[in-house]
């Protein structure tokens, strides 16, 4: 099946940092969409993608849709101690798999004060 | 609020039994999904349902079932031909094809 290979699995930084992740697939998918999920909680929409190149942000998030339509990276600008949780790139290849999400393995970031 | 209620959060259950997990959305969301949570690793789609009276299997359906009699409600059941039922259950619902998936906050399953 389809797979989205995320990364780094992992990521230590320092408060201020600015933090960088990406997904890729061997497949051509239509939306790329970055979750953050807290422990213990549901995953929570941070960006969606739809457009092959779009560059879209919110707040200190930066997200890309990679002109290949093969993978995608999340950029946090200046992290805050809020920021950890884990991250998890998903996709959809459209047509008749009906937001049937593909996600990828997760990036577990950890910020310290 | 508009929101996605799984209930309950915790859940303990010896293994035989069968055991059905809650999912309410009140964002009236046509489509809805369940989705399993094992530690390390993303999230594995269970069944989603694109209307009311209808659902598909996903990629690991086996030893789970679904109704759909209500679009606000997608209970999950949890039987005892799942082989490893031990894990983290979310429901997440969309309005459409292409929408973004919108999830709720989980049940920890523990089978011993």
């Amino acid at each position: 099946g389809q797979q989205l290979n995320q990364s780094p699995q992992s990521m230590f930084i320092q408060e201020g940092e600015d933090v960088s992740m990406n997904c890729t697939s061997s497949s051509i998918f239509n939306t790329w969409l970055w979750y953050k999920q807290d422990p213990g909680e549901g995953p929570v929409l941070l960006i969606a993608l739809y457009k092959a190149g779009e560059l879209t942000s919110n707040g200190r998030l930066t997200a890309q849709f990679g002109i290949t339509r093969k993978d995608s990276f999340l950029n946090i600008s200046a992290s805050i101690p809020s920021d950890v949780g884990i991250y998890f790139c998903a996709s959809n290849a459209g047509g008749t798999s009906y937001g049937k999400l593909t996600f990828g393995q997760g990036t577990i970031l950890t910020v310290h004060p | 609020d508009g929101g996605i209620t799984q209930s309950p959060k915790y859940l303990f259950r010896k293994e035989g039994q069968n055991v059905t997990l809650s999912c309410e959305q009140n964002l009236n969301h046509d489509a809805m999904y369940w989705y399993r949570q094992d530690p390390g690793q993303g999230l594995r789609l269970i069944y989603y349902s694109q209307i009311v009276n209808d659902f598909q299997k996903g990629d690991i359906a086996e030893g789970y079932s679904v109704s759909r009699e209500k679009k606000e409600s997608f209970p999950l059941t949890v039987t005892s031909a799942q082989k490893n039922p031990t894990a983290f259950y979310l429901c997440a619902s969309s309005q459409g094809a292409n929408s973004p998936l919108h999830f709720g906050n989980g049940t920890r399953l523990t089978v011993t």
